[in-house]
């Protein structure tokens, strides 16, 4: 079984430019949350999504904002990028059910410059 | 409130146990896991426990559960130099399907 496939590993962009991140989840999963990792902060969770739907949403700028699809395929945009917004951004997959465990993919490392 | 909670660095020398240990808010909490992430990858989980176990074995692994005092505790037994990584603690929130993690121990393993 293939794992969860985040594209592109690495991007760097400059301040006020708009990224999109790509996440294809484990065949089978429909949860698929993102998640921010910084070395000063941790794992800050963005959102989870389920069948299309936001269950949830972390305390981000609206500037952060994702999209499911119905392959349950999951991307994430950040509009007018600040210095502040490097970081590992991580995807994990899951089947959405009471024991979530998470699978997570590589990563996309942002630098923003 | 949401909060999870352990001390940044660990250091033991190989052959010797360690102990990571781990503090969490938020009661309702169904289940905690213990992931582990190492150099340029993703986070890989390696242990979990449901809210009413106390204790858990997995080969090396233990995790200990004090739902009264809300303390999670992982030890890993004949501490190897491959297990130097962040291990983080986590409490999955049923009620807004998130996962909230800590952030993380850097475990260094002395040969």
């Amino acid at each position: 079984k293939a794992g969860v496939t985040q594209t592109p590993r690495y991007l760097i962009k400059t301040r006020g430019q708009q990224v999109t991140l790509s996440c294809s989840p484990i065949s089978g999963h429909r949860s698929v949350s993102w998640y921010q990792q910084t070395p000063g902060q941790g794992l800050q969770f963005l959102f989870e999504y389920f069948s299309e739907t936001q269950r949830n949403k972390g305390n981000f700028p609206g500037r952060f904002s994702g999209r499911q699809f119905s392959n349950s395929r999951s991307e994430m945009n950040v509009s007018t990028l600040e210095l502040g917004d490097s970081a590992l951004y991580l995807c994990a997959s899951g089947t959405g059910g009471n024991d979530e465990k998470l699978f997570f993919g590589s990563g996309t490392q942002l630098s923003v410059l | 409130g949401e909060d999870v909670e352990q001390s940044l660095f660990l250091s033991v020398r190989e052959g010797d146990s360690s102990v990571i240990n781990c503090t969490y808010t938020d009661s309702s909490s169904t289940y905690l896991y213990w992931y582990k992430q190492e150099p340029g990858a993703g986070l890989q989980l390696l242990t979990y426990i449901f809210s009413n176990m106390d204790m858990k074995q997995d080969q090396r692994l233990t995790v200990l559960l004090n739902k009264k005092d809300k303390h999670l505790s992982l030890r890993i037994a004949d501490t190897q130099t491959g297990d130097s990584a962040i291990y983080f603690c986590a409490e999955l929130n049923t009620g807004g399907f998130k996962t909230i993690f800590g952030a993380g121990t850097r475990l260094f393993v002395k040969a």
